[in-house]
């Protein structure tokens, strides 16, 4: 069973930098064709893509947003950190990590996805 | 940017089908894999519902179909269920596996 959780801080002030944690267990991160996403939700709005990191540390980032974001991995601890820098309240969101699965024919969506972080950005 | 549109909302009464649409700019779909569908329950993390266009996790319903054509894809939910009250987004590539993006998610409303 693939289990995934998010991990920071609640609470970030304007213009600071947020780092979120996700933590893995049932699958390693390098493990041909896995990919780990951040995706977060503000409050009342859709789903928004943020990032990406394979298992062979190849990462994907959402373009308007990509001179902000970092996303790393640390396979002896199994767990993929993105960073974001100059927050602003209207980055306050839950954000989710989640699973993939990039087969040879076939991409098998975001299958497993860990709780959700809530961030709120306020001074 | 590119992006996914989904209608706001749509509705049926149990027991009835309802079908959302997800339409990308051009290219968009289809150029590197296939959409994915995903239910989101209010404070819940959203659920897998459909991934390559149209097969279904285990354990999802065979009540939620998909299909893919060209640019645009559809869910279609059948014999509609209190349960299945939820936010749906679509999700796919884009620019040639550049990035993901998610669509602007429909509200089903159950009847």
């Amino acid at each position: 069973q693939i289990t995934l959780k998010e991990s920071g801080p609640s609470l970030v002030k304007p213009r600071q930098t947020l780092t979120l944690t996700c933590s893995l267990s049932g699958v390693s991160l390098d493990t041909t064709g896995v990919g780990v996403a951040w995706i977060r939700q503000p409050p009342g709005k859709a789903l928004e893509w943020l990032a990406l990191i394979y298992w062979d540390a190849d990462t994907r980032y959402r373009p308007d947003v990509r001179s902000r974001l970092s996303i790393t991995m640390d396979t002896s601890k199994n767990q993929v950190v993105l960073t974001m820098t100059d927050m602003d309240p209207v980055d306050s969101a839950t954000y989710f990590c989640a699973h993939s699965r990039q087969y040879d024919a076939f991409w098998g969506g975001y299958d497993y996805w860990g709780q959700g972080a809530l961030v709120t950005v306020s001074s | 940017q590119s992006a996914l549109a989904q209608p706001a909302s749509v509705s049926g009464s149990p027991g009835q089908s309802v079908t959302i649409s997800c339409t990308g700019a051009s290219g968009d779909l289809g150029r590197c894999n296939r959409v994915t569908w995903y239910q989101l329950h209010p404070g819940k993390a959203p659920r897998l519902m459909i991934y390559d266009a149209s097969k279904r996790p285990s354990g999802v319903s065979n009540r939620f179909s998909a299909s893919q054509s060209g640019n645009t894809a559809s869910l279609t939910i059948s014999g509609l269920q209190a349960e299945d009250e939820a936010d749906y987004y679509c999700c796919s590539y884009v620019d040639s596996c550049d990035y993901v993006i998610f669509g602007g998610g429909t509200k089903v409303t159950v009847l």
